[in-house]
């Protein structure tokens, strides 16, 4: 079983549309985040829920708008896609915030063309 | 401004030999501070962690990290590589603010060669 999914796995689509990325855990977990991954490899946070709330949105373009409709579960809706919304998006989760060690998925490649 | 430094993109160890994955950090009070390896097309993998205590910290896979006040170092070590020990290695720490996170380092690429 895996611990925290994602899907899908790659996501190729135009400038200008809409897509989503939804991501789920198994561990129990109450803590959920979403991070970015760039063609350099810097990782950067984005958004964090704590119980379906949100608890941490970064300086992250309105067009990213994400969703906890349960606390296993956190999706991430991005409007009006950019060619600079290429990247690699990742899920993790933790059982609380603070310094509990966080759990990835495996990731979900964007590519805007 | 609190931060993790990694001073290296790359490092080269030949197999059998001893490595070392170099991280600073910058941050106030006590530091939390982590290990993280990411293997290709694969999310982040933990590896050890430093809230307090012990200096040496040890971790998965054979890794250890020692905490130096001193040197505000958490250098990530191993004492004979394996060619499988090649991965992209994060060094990170825990950012107190409204909310607490975990901010990354800029990542080293280890190359274990045969």
């Amino acid at each position: 079983d895996t611990a925290v999914s994602q899907t899908p796995k790659y996501l190729v689509t135009q400038m200008g549309n809409d897509k989503s990325i939804k991501c789920e855990q198994n561990l129990g977990h109450d803590t959920m985040y979403w991070y970015k991954q760039d063609s350099k490899k810097f990782l950067k946070i984005m958004f964090s829920y704590n119980n379906k709330e949100l608890i941490i949105n970064e300086t992250v373009p309105n067009r990213f708008s994400p969703k906890s409709p349960d606390k296993a579960h956190l999706n991430l809706h991005i409007n009006s896609l950019e060619l600079g919304d290429s990247a690699v998006y990742f899920c993790a989760s933790s059982q609380e915030t603070g310094a509990n060690v966080l759990t990835f998925g495996a990731g979900s490649r964007l590519t805007v063309l | 401004a609190q931060s993790v430094a990694q001073p290296e993109d790359q490092v080269n160890v030949a197999e059998g030999n001893p490595l070392t994955v170099k991280c600073t950090y910058s941050v106030s009070g006590n530091p939390y501070l982590f290990w993280y390896v990411q293997y290709p097309n694969r999310g982040l993998q933990f590896l050890l962690k430093y809230i307090t205590g012990d200096n040496l910290v040890k971790g998965s896979y054979g890794f250890e990290a020692e905490f130096n006040k001193s040197q505000t170092s958490f250098h990530l070590k191993k004492p004979s590589a394996l060619v499988s020990d090649s991965a992209l290695y994060f060094c990170a720490h825990l950012k107190y603010s409204s909310a607490s996170k975990i901010i990354f380092g800029s990542g080293t690429r280890l190359s274990i060669r045969p």
